[in-house]
């Protein structure tokens, strides 16, 4: 597996609460993303990052906000959680340039109560 | 928008059998297809990738074949074994750089012993 990991790996939290999840990479690629997967559609795009400071909009971005202030770390908050935020959140790397391929964290289920 | 359809949603069948997961996408501008094998409770990780100036690749069991006039493609797994079950999903490669990749819902495959 490629050195991504993601912190907590499971958090219960209440409707109204704001929740920061936490992408960590080891292999100075530069793009990162952030996906939620939920039964039935697959992996969504939420917000994805081209570099230090420089992001921008997926499909599913509405609740949710990025930032991104070093090479390695990318982090997803859901300033006021609710239960439609309840899913499984991919961060994913990619190195950029020709191959394409991207790299998937563990992933951190959260469940909004 | 864009999206990618992936046909059927369930498979099942039985050890030795072949395997076949269609994928039809709809930005003409895809040049990049992944596919990714997501076992229960794990990460999606990459198992083959295709481009558009490729018809057909191969790696041991599995292959996946590319019709750009269609704009379809599809994974082709032979000799199903039992650690084979798990979920895959199909990918395409959006425009605007990024390497952004669209995911189609998912297929569960079931290897019957």
């Amino acid at each position: 597996d490629a050195g991504i990991t993601q912190s907590p790996r499971h958090k219960v939290t209440e409707t109204g609460t704001p929740v920061t999840l936490r992408c960590h990479q080891t292999e100075n690629h530069r793009y990162m993303y952030w996906y939620r997967q939920d039964p039935g559609h697959g992996l969504r795009l939420i917000h994805y990052s081209y570099g230090v400071k420089d992001t921008d909009k997926g499909e599913v971005s509405d609740g949710y906000s990025v930032s991104r202030s070093k090479t390695e770390d990318f982090l997803l908050t859901l300033e006021s959680a609710t239960s439609s935020q309840t899913s499984v959140y991919f961060c994913a790397i990619s190195s950029g340039g020709y191959t394409d391929t991207q790299y998937f964290g563990p992933g951190t289920r959260l469940t909004v109560l | 928008g864009e999206n990618v359809e992936q046909h059927p949603s369930t498979l099942s069948v039985q050890e030795g059998d072949s395997a076949v997961i269609k994928c039809t996408y709809s930005d003409s501008a895809s040049n990049y297809f992944p596919w990714y094998k997501q076992e229960l409770g794990k990460r999606p990780q990459l198992i083959i990738d295709i481009r558009s100036n490729v018809g057909e690749k191969k790696d041991q069991r599995i292959a996946v074949t590319l019709n750009k006039t269609a704009k379809h493609f599809s994974l082709h797994i032979t000799e199903t074994q039992p650690e084979d079950s798990a979920v895959y999903f199909c990918a395409a490669s959006l425009s605007g750089g990024y390497n952004k990749l669209i995911f189609g819902a998912g297929t569960r495959l079931a290897v019957h012993p």
